[in-house]
């Protein structure tokens, strides 16, 4: 079965210091979205992605945050500069146009630990 | 905006029995899809059983069904003969019917089985 890979699948980094958290969707899916949960808490939307641009994203996805799809395959989440705050599991999901109904296909999640 | 409920922050059951988890959401959409997703301690988010809106069957898969009811907006996942491996984090999550929108979660269930 197809699976959406991300890496790294854990990440420490220092407070102030870019992080590129890098995922590979499913080949035939056109919508990438990228979810974040602090340890505990519910599952956030951060930003979806189709035709190589941001299609929605919520308030958590400031200016610090930005999204890429560079060669067609891969799909990155860059934070410029990292706060203590951004430590969570972040989720990458991509959706196929033909299964509406079937919902995301999630990756493992890549777990940033800022300190 | 979409909101979901999870009213129960933890539950409990015994081997080879069957517990509910309830779900309610709010929306003012007649379409959409209804989902409930399982995170193990390795945090991946799994997908367990989908309901569409405009089906009014419930959805079943294996030991895990779904008690859909439109009118009151609830959405419970019933599992069946409970085994040890169904210990997880269960989200209830929303997604209008327009393709490519983001999912919206509840807070989660966590579900103990004891031996």
């Amino acid at each position: 079965e197809p699976e959406v890979t991300q890496t790294p699948s854990h990440q420490v980094t220092q407070m102030g210091q870019e992080v590129i958290l890098r995922c590979v969707p499913i080949s035939n899916h056109l919508y990438f979205y990228w979810y974040r949960q602090i340890l505990g808490q519910k599952v956030e939307f951060l930003v979806s992605f189709y035709n190589n641009e941001i299609s929605e994203k919520s308030e958590i996805f400031d200016d610090q945050f930005s999204v890429e799809r560079p060669d067609g395959s891969n799909f990155t989440l860059k934070i410029r500069s990292t706060k203590l705050e951004d430590s969570a599991m972040y989720f990458c999901a991509s959706s196929d146009p033909r299964d509406n109904n079937y919902g995301y296909t999630f990756g493992s999640g890549t777990r940033l630990t800022v300190v | 905006a979409q909101t979901v409920t999870q009213s129960q922050p933890e539950m409990s059951v015994q081997e080879a029995e069957t517990v509910t988890l309830s779900c309610t959401y709010d929306t003012s959409e007649s379409d959409y899809y209804l989902f409930w997703y399982k995170q193990p301690p390795s945090r991946q988010m799994i997908l367990v059983i989908r309901q569409e809106a405009y089906k009014q069957q419930n959805a079943t898969e294996n030991r895990f069904s779904v008690n859909f009811q439109k009118a009151a907006k609830s959405f419970s996942l019933k599992i069946s003969d409970s085994q040890l491996g169904d210990a997880a984090m269960y989200f209830c999550a929303y997604k209008p019917g327009e393709y490519g929108n983001k999912l919206v979660f509840g807070a989660g269930t966590i579900l103990r089985v004891k031996s």
